[in-house]
């Protein structure tokens, strides 16, 4: 596996209470993502960076923050946890910058298996 | 706005057949498009992609795709499956800094 760390792997939690995932890589890539997996929808952008302190929106960002503080480090919030949100999160960092910015994701963790109660 | 379109959920196969797994896009400019897979409790591993260097792309496993402008299309292939190919199969388009998956195909081979 490409140098590429979730915590926790898997996580129970009681809705309303605050939750927070880890990604931390060691590839020192600029880019970074948070999806969310369901049955039916494939993989869904949360969140992504694209260096320390820029972050932007995804497709289902409601209810989610990040931060990232250090390359090496991209943190998904959930503020206040629903049932809504269980799922399975992954993060994965880019393969390489190209000219334009245009990048494949390659590398994914190995997911965070999060169930809200 | 770019999407893929992933044309069966769950496709079956017998060790030995030809496995196709179809992709559609839908894209205004030329688009950058990939494979992947994802082994049960794992995550996504690259398969192959495009980025308009040649229409005919070849991964791993023995796998390869043919972009087809003409049908919007980004079909997956491997004349030969072998049980270790059940996974599910996850074509991806490029929009931007974003990466825009269809919805997966689970791919079954039997014995």
């Amino acid at each position: 596996d490409a140098g590429i760390t979730q915590s926790p792997r898997h996580k129970v939690t009681e809705t309303g209470t605050p939750v927070t995932l880890r990604c931390h890589q060691t590839e020192n890539h600029r880019y970074m993502y948070w999806y969310r997996q369901d049955p039916g929808h494939g993989l869904r952008l949360i969140h992504y960076s694209y260096g320390v302190k820029d972050t932007d929106k995804g497709e289902v960002s409601d209810g989610y923050s990040v931060s990232r503080s250090k390359t090496e480090d991209f943190l998904l919030t959930l503020e206040s946890a629903t049932s809504s949100q269980t799922s399975v999160y992954f993060c994965a960092i880019s393969e390489s910058e190209r000219t334009g910015g245009i990048s494949a994701e390659a590398f994914f963790g190995q997911g965070t298996r999060l169930t809200v109660v | 706005a770019q999407s893929v379109t992933q044309l069966g959920s769950h496709v079956s196969v017998s060790e030995g057949a030809l496995v196709l797994l179809r992709c559609n896009y839908s894209s205004s400019v030329p688009p950058y498009l990939f494979w992947y897979v994802q082994y049960p409790n794992q995550g996504l591993q690259l398969l192959l992609k495009y980025t308009s260097a040649a229409t005919l792309v070849k991964g791993i496993n023995g796998f390869e795709a043919e972009f087809k402008k003409s049908e919007t299309s980004f079909h997956l292939t491997k004349p030969s499956a072998h049980m270790s190919d059940a996974a599910e199969y996850f074509c991806a388009v490029k929009r931007g800094f974003k990466t825009i998956f269809g919805a997966g195909t689970r791919l079954f081979v039997k014995a």
